[in-house]
């Protein structure tokens, strides 16, 4: 079964500073999509970013960009320029197969002034 | 274009009540997903369904929950005998394909509170 991993609970950054979070996962397909989603306190979950697994570039989203390690099995995630906006809960999740999506149990960022 | 509409937004229960969660997915999506979320955890995947099928239950409890997505009307998960342990928030998401082809998009959650 696929499994998805976040070793930080919580991190914290500088504001107008560079974050990576990270993320690990488990799996014996080929083809497959990663995620990360964010969780403000209004509890929305929203799209940050999409990772296609069998194209090697790196997706990029203005300030959010990934490191996509295949043969690691690593996506990372990079926030540049962090705002007071981008505190939340970020979450990895992997989409394969089967079809289900799942997810990493988050990881709380707190942006300091 | 309306997104995923959950509601009710909380709901308040004794425990031994029914509590039934409703969602409309996006327009045009066929596929629903249910995910549970206790407090400072992330979401544990209970059920994917299409229209009138149950594709896979494989995170649901056997006993006391169940999913539908009639082939008219919301999708709904309903939760019978409610104990404590049930209370946390639940989100439906929707898409218009399978897996991971197109991302989630997912409703506000409704936070159930068993008292």
């Amino acid at each position: 079964a696929q499994t998805v991993t976040q070793s930080q609970p919580e991190m914290s950054v500088q504001e107008a500073e560079t974050v990576t979070l990270s993320c690990t996962y488990d799996t014996s397909e080929s083809d497959y999509y990663l995620f990360w989603y964010k969780q403000p306190p209004s509890r929305q979950m929203i799209l940050v970013i999409r990772q296609e697994a069998y194209k090697q570039q790196n997706a990029t989203e203005n300030r959010f960009s990934v490191n996509f390690q295949k043969a690691a099995k690593s996506f990372s995630l990079k926030i540049s320029d962090s705002q007071l906006g981008d505190a939340a809960m970020y979450f990895c999740a992997y989409g394969g197969g089967d079809d289900k999506i799942i997810f990493g149990k988050g990881t709380r960022l707190h942006i300091l002034p | 274009n309306a997104g995923v509409m959950q509601n009710p937004r909380h709901l308040v229960r004794r425990r031994g009540q029914e509590a039934r969660l409703r969602c409309s997915p996006m327009k045009g999506h066929s596929h629903v997903y249910w995910y549970r979320q206790l407090p400072e955890e992330g979401l544990k995947f209970m059920v994917y369904l299409q229209k009138e099928n149950i594709i896979d239950e494989s995170g649901m409890p056997k006993e006391r929950f169940s999913a539908e997505f009639p082939k008219e009307g919301p999708s709904i998960l309903r939760i019978q005998q409610v104990v404590r342990g049930d209370s946390a928030a639940y989100f439906c998401a929707s898409s218009p394909v399978a897996g991971g082809n197109s991302p989630l998009h997912f409703g506000n959650g409704t936070r159930l509170t068993v008292t």
